[in-house]
């Protein structure tokens, strides 16, 4: 069956610090890979999206991600976290015959501390 | 301009109340969906409406009736709900539901329902 997985559930970083979240899925084609934001109470914001080409993609709020096939993982990371980033990411992944259906992870959650 | 807006941003109904949930987006999508989001859980497909007809309907309870009247609206139906239906109702759209580029969906602030 297909999955995506987050295993971190909760992480917590110092501001300034560096953040890599992870996303790992199961599927037998390349997928469409996506990662959103939200924030406490709020709709989802679309980070960044991986469809084909450069394995490496740029975000927006300076993030970025990397697809490796190899691996079935597609990461985020962002090299110095502010503390307006505190929020909950999910990893999403669809195909081009799923007709709009996005399989999302369970979410990360992240704490920034001053 | 990504905006996808949703009405109202609270709602609270009894058991027997009938109330609709309203989703727009002038964007020129031609795919809308409707997610369902628990608290601390990831958002759940219930619907998806591509170029205004239903394609994806996951199972929902018939107390859940989706209409799409036009290619820039998304009405959601609510009737006779239960407690476990309160969550947050989160209305989504995307240029087409297939291919490259098309595919990314954008998502409304979302309804907050309480069912009482």
């Amino acid at each position: 069956a297909q999955s995506v997985t987050q295993p971190d559930i909760h992480i917590t970083v110092s501001e300034g610090a560096s953040l890599e979240l992870r996303c790992n899925y199961s599927y037998g084609a390349t997928p469409y890979l996506f990662w959103y934001v939200q924030s406490p109470g709020q709709g989802l914001q679309l980070l960044l999206k991986y469809f084909s080409g450069d394995t490496l993609v740029q975000g927006i709020k300076g993030f970025e991600a990397e697809f490796k096939r190899s691996q079935s993982s597609f990461n985020l990371r962002k090299p110095s976290v502010h503390w307006s980033d505190a929020a909950e990411y999910f990893c999403a992944v669809g195909f081009s015959t799923s007709y709009g259906k996005l399989t999302f992870g369970q979410g990360t959650i992240l704490t920034v501390h001053p | 301009d990504t905006e996808v807006t949703q009405t109202p941003k609270h709602l609270v109904m009894g058991m027997t109340n009938k109330k609709s949930l309203k989703c727009e987006q002038h964007m020129g999508h031609r795919a809308m969906y409707w997610y369902k989001q628990k608290a601390k859980k990831p958002p759940e497909l219930m619907f998806v409406y591509s170029y205004e007809k239903l394609s994806i309907n996951e199972s929902v309870p018939s107390r859940f009736s989706p209409e799409c009247p036009n290619s820039s609206l998304l009405n959601l139906h609510l009737h006779a709900l239960q407690p476990e239906d309160s969550a947050l109702y989160l209305c989504a759209s995307s240029r087409r539901p297939e291919g490259t580029g098309d595919y990314e969906q954008y998502f409304g602030p979302g309804t907050r329902l309480t069912v009482t």
